[in-house]
């Protein structure tokens, strides 16, 4: 079957790193995302990785394992700005399968 | 360049009645997919398209269906609507299917069934 598992929830303080961690059983694999949600928004696209390694972009971070189905994304420099839902997401063929997301808490 | 644009952006609409929504991906892309997002679901495939085909459909029933056309831009359709069905609808544009590239949102349609 397709499982995509992530914490709920996360607190950091501002300033700080945090990882995400994302592991993943799916029956395809052509690629892993991670998004950004701020409530009442749209998506917005912040990593893609499909071949195994780091790919930095900043203050973001997106690691895959793909023989160990796992994932992370890595924020650096944490601002308060950061607080919002980040959904881990496979695509298999032309689909995305989604986590239910980490709801990251940035405080002061 | 303009990104992935839905239209409308909110929609009231009632049991039993039918809705149309719009999807214009980012120039150049070829595909579009769209989502439902709910809050108990998390962001669920609805189907995808590519060059005026529907190459992949997720588990949902007949009353969602969808379209795209020759400029790429697609359109999706739920008729009958229930109570269930409001939730953000969200369509993804990515240069080509099947994978290996990049997918965008747009800021999604908000649906409620009253």
């Amino acid at each position: 079957g397709q499982n995509i598992d992530q914490p709920t929830e996360m607190t950091a303080t501002e300033g700080a790193i945090v990882q995400i961690n994302c592991t993943y059983q799916t029956s395809g694999f052509n690629g892993l995302f991670w998004y950004q949600q701020h409530a009442g928004e749209a998506p917005t696209f912040l990593s893609y990785n499909v071949l195994d390694g780091l790919e930095e972009k900043g203050r973001f971070s997106s690691f895959l394992s793909r023989s160990k189905g796992y994932s992370y994304l890595l924020l650096k420099e944490l601002q308060m700005k950061d607080s919002a839902s980040y959904l881990c997401a496979v695509r298999e063929g032309g689909k995305l399968i989604f986590g239910q997301g980490t709801e990251l808490s940035v405080k002061p | 360049k303009a990104g992935v644009t839905q239209t409308p952006r909110y929609l009231i609409k009632t049991r039993g009645q039918q809705v149309t929504l719009s999807c214009s991906p980012i120039s150049g892309h070829r595909s579009v997919s769209w989502y439902q997002q709910t809050p108990g679901q998390g962001l669920q495939f609805l189907f995808e398209y590519f060059s005026e085909t529907q190459r992949n459909k997720g588990n949902f029933p007949g009353r969602f269906s969808g379209r795209q056309f020759s400029n790429s831009r697609s359109e999706m359709n739920v008729s009958t609507l229930e109570l269930g069905d409001s939730a953000l609808y969200l369509c993804a544009s990515s240069l080509d299917w099947g994978g290996g590239t990049e997918a965008f949102f747009g800021q999604g349609t908000r649906l409620t069934v009253v």
